[in-house]
This record gives C-alpha cells, sequence and structure tokens, in this order.
C-alpha cells in the first residue's frame, strides 16, 4: 500500500486569499488525482497529473506534479466560499487517498 | 446514464443486525469500488472488483464485512453482524479501466450511505 498524506488537515482563510496545499508520498506514481467533495456528496475529480514537474491550470486552481512524481500541490488564487470542501489527492496506482485538506473559505 | 446509484441514502439499525449496502456502477464500468469515510480514519479503500471478480480486499476491516457483485450491474457490501463503530458513510465508485494499462481514469462515486448503528 503505497501511503499518502496531505497537508495542511485543516484550513481556513478568508475569501480572496490564496492558498496551497499538498500531498506527499516516499512511493513513486505513475498518475495523481485530486478531487473535491462538499458536504452530503462523493468525491468530484477535479484532474490527472501525469508526467513529472506537469502543471495544469484549471481556473483558479493550479496543480504541480512533483519532478519525481512522488508529491504534489493545488495551489487556489483568490479562493471563493464556493471552493470550500474536503481536498483529496488519489494515487492511482492503487485508487487509494489521502486524509484529505477540509478547506473552509468564510466571506 | 444517472451516475453511480447507492442505496438506501441513510440506514439506521441496531447493534447486532445485519445491513446491507446496495451500488449500482456505471454502466460499461469494468471497475466497482467500495470506501468508508469517517472522519478519523478518511476515507479507505475496502475492496474493488474487475469484472465483477475481487482484486484486492486488503482493506476489509474483519470477517463481518463481506462484499459481492454477482453481475456488471449490482453490487453489495454487507456487514453482519453490524458494530457502533461501523458507523460511517459507505461509498460506491465506478471506472472504467482505459486500454494501456494505467489507472489515468476518473472514479465516479455515488452520493453515499450514512450508516449509523445505534
Amino acid at each position: 500500500t503505497q501511503l499518502l498524506e496531505q497537508s495542511p488537515q485543516f484550513l481556513s482563510i478568508q475569501e480572496g486569499e490564496n492558498l496551497t496545499v499538498y500531498c506527499n508520498s516516499s512511493s513513486v506514481f505513475s498518475s495523481l488525482q485530486w478531487y473535491r467533495q462538499e458536504p452530503g456528496e462523493g468525491p468530484v475529480l477535479l484532474v490527472t497529473v501525469v508526467t513529472g514537474g506537469e502543471v495544469k491550470k484549471l481556473k483558479r486552481l493550479t496543480f504541480q506534479f512533483g519532478d519525481a512524481r512522488k508529491d504534489s500541490s493545488l495551489h487556489i488564487t483568490a479562493a471563493q466560499t464556493g471552493d470550500t470542501g474536503l481536498y483529496l489527492c488519489a494515487g492511482n496506482n492503487d485508487m487509494r487517498f489521502g486524509a484529505g485538506t477540509r478547506l473552509t473559505v468564510k466571506p | 446514464d444517472a451516475g453511480v446509484i447507492q442505496s438506501p441514502r441513510h440506514e439506521v439499525t441496531e447493534m447486532g443486525q445485519e445491513v446491507t449496502l446496495r451500488c449500482k456502477p456505471i454502466s460499461g464500468h469494468d471497475y466497482l469500488f467500495w470506501y468508508r469515510q469517517t472522519m478519523m480514519r478518511g476515507l479507505e479503500l475496502l475492496i474493488y472488483f474487475n469484472n465483477n471478480v475481487p482484486i484486492d480486499d486488503s482493506g476489509m476491516p474483519e470477517d463481518r464485512f463481506s462484499a459481492k457483485m454477482p453481475n456488471a450491474s449490482f453490487s453489495t457490501l454487507k456487514i453482519q453482524p453490524s458494530e457502533p463503530r461501523d458507523s460511517a458513510v459507505y461509498f460506491c465508485a465506478s471506472s472504467h479501466y482505459p486500454v494501456g494499462g494505467h489507472w489515468n481514469t476518473e472514479a465516479f462515486f455515488g452520493q453515499g450511505t450514512r450508516l449509523t448503528v445505534v
């Protein structure tokens, strides 16, 4: 089993602020996915990163895959209240998830 | 397609009773996953199937838990007997394994079953 550690566990910020959350492992992944989960719903895929060093942008969200394919980060610019949720990363070698970062964006 | 469908959405049962959770995956998907989510342990993979065959059940907590997939459109997760510590949200997800042998595909989740064992 390849363990994924996410940090921080909780993050509470004001609307308009920037933030970065992390997903780290000692294992190498063929690809890594980020999901967002809202209360009462299942996780929904945001992005898949495949190549070491890859950067993908999804509107205000920027995802980066580490050069060694062992870690990833998610940066949100000018956070909005709609960004509130649980952000999960999953190593695609075995579809297991990290514990997640619970983000709260306050108005 | 209506997506992954789980039933029931909520289940409250007494300790010792049998509980059966149901899942209908997206048509055409080859893989089906069962997860359990709690605040303490996060989203844990319990078991997954490929073409109706269980591939990895190492996440199943103990013998009280069992999962079946009798056909491509239906799976069950059974807990017998249930205990209060089984209280959690149980998710089913399905995905289509792409040609090329890569997990580079999206897992689609149901809305979950919130189980409370009292």
